[in-house]
């Protein structure tokens, strides 16, 4: 079945730090990926998405491009801040009738100042 | 206020006991679902609903029912519940269509078994 997996964590970074959180995929077909932050205390919220191959999707500085050939959709921030810090979740959501989404196990990011 | 709302936001109870938590949403989605989140394991769908005579296992339903009351509303129950069933629970929806698999979520339910 589809899986998804990530960088294992705990990830600290000093405040204007580059950021990559890895992400690779397993699935049949075409699924649309996504990256999901969850703030402390709060729910899931979507911080970006791509839908095929060579989309970048962009939100808040963040990146991350859809590679079909790698089977990744890496996460990526030029310079993070202390209000960065979260646990971010890489999804998927394949094709079929069910449309649910699949999340990796999650990396809890912490930015120092 | 928020478009999807969970109820309780905190509960401990104990071994045995039947629990029910309870999701409301705002947003005229067809669709919810609740997903379960453990540390390390990510989020993993327990059940999920595309209108209210269609209710549908995920991968970990052993030991959960829900209820889809109506369009707007889509309950989770523990009829005795055991310590491994403490985690954080999430209810989330999405429209049928004009929609690429974006999930929205509420705040979280946490439970304690002890």
């Amino acid at each position: 079945g589809d899986s998804v997996t990530q960088m294992e964590g705990p990830v600290t970074l000093s405040e204007e730090a580059f950021l990559t959180i890895n992400c690779t995929y397993t699935a049949t077909g075409y699924p649309s990926l996504f990256w999901y932050v969850q703030y402390p205390g709060e729910g899931l919220q979507l911080l970006l998405k791509a839908t095929k191959a060579d989309d970048k999707g962009s939100n808040k500085g963040f990146e991350a491009t859809y590679r079909k050939e790698t089977t990744s959709f890496h996460l990526e921030k030029g310079s993070v801040q202390v209000s960065d810090s979260a646990v971010y979740f890489c999804a998927l959501s394949g094709g079929g009738g069910a449309q649910k989404l699949v999340f990796g196990q999650g990396t809890r990011l912490t930015i120092n100042p | 206020d928020a478009d999807v709302t969970q109820t309780p936001r905190n509960r401990i109870t104990k071994t045995g006991k039947r629990i029910m938590l309870e999701c409301s949403q705002t947003k005229g989605h067809d669709r919810m679902y609740w997903y379960r989140q453990d540390p390390g394991l990510g989020l993993r769908l327990i059940y999920y609903s595309f209108d209210v005579k269609d209710i549908n296992k995920g991968e970990i339903s052993d030991g959960y029912s829900v209820s889809r009351q109506a369009q707007a509303k889509f309950s989770l129950s523990l009829e005795s519940a055991i310590p491994n069933q403490t985690a954080l629970y999430f209810c989330a929806t999405r429209p049928r269509q004009g929609n690429t698999g974006e999930l929205f979520f509420g705040e979280g339910s946490r439970l304690t078994v002890l």
